[in-house]
């Protein structure tokens, strides 16, 4: 398995204002997916960062609010840009562990906008 | 399409009891891996188990067991002896074989009362 470190585990932000949130790896991975968790509720996927390429987001989700970087294969970042209450959730980065399709996941970054 | 369904939202039992977590799947992938995850009130996401769809044999890990039946497109998850420590949400999900889009359910949590 690998351990994906992710920071911060928890921030409270102002309406307006951006957060970038990270995820280091501590094995190389090829895809690394981005997901949202809003309360009480499961797990939507807001992106795929490949390395080397732009990220593949889902429908609803798009690059000006949500960029992401893939700088390398161990690590991406995820902007939760000019943040309103509405983008407050859980944020995951998880990998794909051998192109299983089993992923495994960071601890979760959890936002409150206020 | 992709779909997983958990239809049991909440389910609360007293300790020692054993408890079964229902999801059903569809897809028209004839190979796919089924995940189940747990979710502690901590928030990170804990892997459980994978299941490659040409496996349909039923598998036991301590407390836990897993019924996969690929007739009726259901992968159940039993605990046996619940405990209070099993409190938790927890996920089914679905990823195609050679794809790397994970479905998730909706999650069902679980309360076991001392």
């Amino acid at each position: 398995s690998a351990v994906i470190s992710q920071k911060p585990s928890r921030d409270i932000c102002q309406r307006g204002t951006s957060l970038t949130i990270q995820c280091q790896v501590d094995s190389q991975v090829t895809m690394m997916f981005w997901y949202r968790q809003q309360p009480g509720q499961s797990l939507t996927l807001i992106a795929t960062a490949n390395q080397g390429s732009e990220a593949t987001y889902e429908s609803g989700f798009v690059i000006d609010k949500f960029p992401i970087s893939r700088p390398n294969l161990t690590f991406s970042t995820l902007t939760v840009s000019n943040m309103s209450p509405e983008d407050s959730s859980i944020y995951l980065c998880s990998g794909d562990l051998q192109d299983t399709g089993e992923l495994f996941f960071g601890e979760g970054s959890r936002l409150t906008v206020l | 399409a992709q779909k997983v369904t958990q239809a049991q939202t909440e389910i609360s039992v007293v300790e020692k009891e054993d408890v079964t977590l229902d999801c059903v799947y569809e897809t028209r992938d004839t190979t796919y891996y089924l995940f189940w995850y747990k979710q502690p009130p901590s928030g990170e996401l804990v892997f459980l188990i994978r299941r490659n769809s040409f496996d349909e044999q039923n598998e036991i890990s301590g407390r836990y067991s897993w019924n996969f039946q690929k007739s009726t497109s259901s992968f159940n998850f039993t605990i046996t002896a619940s405990q209070v420590v099993d409190s938790a949400v927890y996920f089914c999900a679905l990823t195609p074989t050679g794809g790397f889009k994970t479905i998730f359910g909706a999650g069902t949590r679980l309360f076991v009362k001392a």
